[in-house]
């Protein structure tokens, strides 16, 4: 069964653009998370999103967007960027996203902003 | 609140024992995770706890006491490869969702 994908794996931009990332999870699997890992901070909670709803959310900005296909895949977005979102944003999947579900992480995408 | 506490740094000697601990505080708990990180690469999952108690698989090990909100990684017959950050996470809260702690750093010498 082929893993957790992401694209891309790297992204330069610079401030005030904006950024789309894409993850798609293990086949079958319904619950795709998001995360912003800093070497500071660790692993930050962004939101989960299950059947095409965003079902938790983190404490970031609402600068920090999100969807999810009816495929399961997920997008994230994020607009007018700043220098302190330069970060590895990781996706993780699952099956139905509870607590007993372990959580498959993708490659990561690393973004850094100039 | 939430919070997940963990050293941020280990070293230790390839052969050897090693026990990473993690202390945790959230409401509503319910399960604790334990992944690896090598550098540059996603996080893999290593053991899930939700009973106290310990659960083995191979040279990894993981306990947990809900009562005082604490686990711990025991890793026996350390190997180069098991140089890696090790990340604890809880499930629980409000929301219920998985928070992380920082992650320790693991470095195995010869």
């Amino acid at each position: 069964k082929a893993g957790v994908t992401q694209t891309p794996r790297y992204l330069i931009k610079t401030r005030g653009q904006q950024v789309t990332l894409s993850c798609s999870p293990i086949s079958g699997h319904r619950s795709v998370s998001w995360y912003q890992q800093t070497p500071g901070q660790g692993l930050q909670f962004l939101f989960e999103y299950f059947s095409e709803t965003q079902r938790n959310k983190g404490n970031f900005p609402g600068r920090f967007s999100g969807r999810q296909f009816s495929n399961s895949r997920s997008e994230m977005n994020v607009s007018t960027l700043e220098l302190g979102d330069s970060a590895l944003y990781l996706c993780a999947s699952s099956l139905f996203g509870q607590s007993t579900d372990t959580q498959y992480f993708g490659p990561g995408t690393r973004l850094t902003v100039l | 609140g939430q919070n997940i506490d963990q050293p941020t740094e280990m070293t230790a000697t390839e052969g050897a024992i090693v026990q990473i601990n993690c202390t945790y505080q959230t409401s509503g708990f319910n399960g604790l995770f334990w992944y690896q990180q090598h550098a540059g690469e996603a996080p893999t999952f290593l053991s899930y706890n939700v009973l106290d108690g310990l659960e083995e698989k191979g040279r990894f090990s993981s306990f947990l006491s809900r009562s005082k909100g604490y686990s711990y990684l025991l890793l026996k017959e350390l190997q180069m490869k098991d140089s890696a950050s090790y990340l604890c996470a809880a499930y629980g809260g409000a929301t219920n969702k998985l928070i992380f702690g920082t992650g320790t750093l693991l470095a195995v010498q010869p």
